[in-house]
């Protein structure tokens, strides 16, 4: 089945700096990567996804690449600001193109802790 | 639009005894899985279903089972519950067509078994 690593575990940084998290996926066949924000005591947060088809993709201080070959794909957040802080999580699933059902299963990342200091 | 609502928010069970969780997906969401997250092994997938059928099960042992309900609601259950049951259980919904797959998640229930 599929397997996802990401890393690292722990980041800390400063107001205004960037923050970048990695992941690399095992199964060729995933298609849709998306990544979740998680903050104290609440569900995590779809705050960007991306597909095969797509080598990047950009919304506002976050974007997401995605290099197919290597099977590794990464989350950048630039400008980030303390209410950034949260757990992230990514995560990999297959998904049809177009038509027919997809499925819900989602294989996640350990997840990494983002600090961001004021 | 609501989102993904879970309950109970919070739930403290004693060993051996059996626990049934719910979640309400969003309007016309017709897939909802389940996921059990704790602090050792993260994000685990336990089960997905659709249409009320169960389309995709998860490495977890039969004591865990769910179903879903003609509106989409979903339950799922825990048989004879262990100390290492305790953990958060997140549900997500998701329309589930074509390309339509996101899933958005629900704040979850805390199980805590003693």
């Amino acid at each position: 089945g599929e397997n996802v690593e990401q890393h690292p575990s722990t980041l800390s940084v400063q107001e205004g700096d960037s923050a970048v998290i990695k992941c690399t996926y095992s199964d060729s066949a995933s298609n849709y990567f998306p990544w979740y924000k998680q903050e104290l005591g609440k569900g995590p947060q779809l705050i960007i996804d991306i597909r095969s088809n797509v080598g990047e993709k950009k919304d506002q201080r976050i974007a997401v690449t995605l290099n197919k070959t290597a099977k590794h794909f990464s989350l950048h957040i630039t400008e980030t600001q303390p209410e950034d802080s949260a757990v992230y999580f990514c995560a990999a699933s297959f998904a049809p193109d177009a038509g027919g059902t997809s499925y819900g299963k989602l294989t996640f990342g350990q997840g990494t802790i983002l600090t961001v200091h004021p | 639009k609501a989102g993904v609502t879970q309950t109970p928010r919070y739930l403290i069970k004693t060993r051996g005894q059996q626990v049934t969780l719910s979640c309400s997906p969003i309007s016309g969401h017709r897939s909802v899985s389940w996921y059990q997250q704790t602090p050792g092994q993260g994000l685990q997938f336990l089960f997905e279903y659709f249409s009320e059928t169960q389309r995709n099960k998860g490495n977890f042992p039969g004591r865990f089972s769910g179903r879903q309900f003609s509106n989409s609601r979903s339950e799922m259950n825990v048989s004879t519950l262990e100390l290492g049951d305790s953990a958060l259980y997140l549900c997500a919904s998701s329309l589930a067509v074509g390309a339509s797959t996101e899933a958005f998640f629900g704040q979850g229930t805390r199980l805590t078994v003693v």
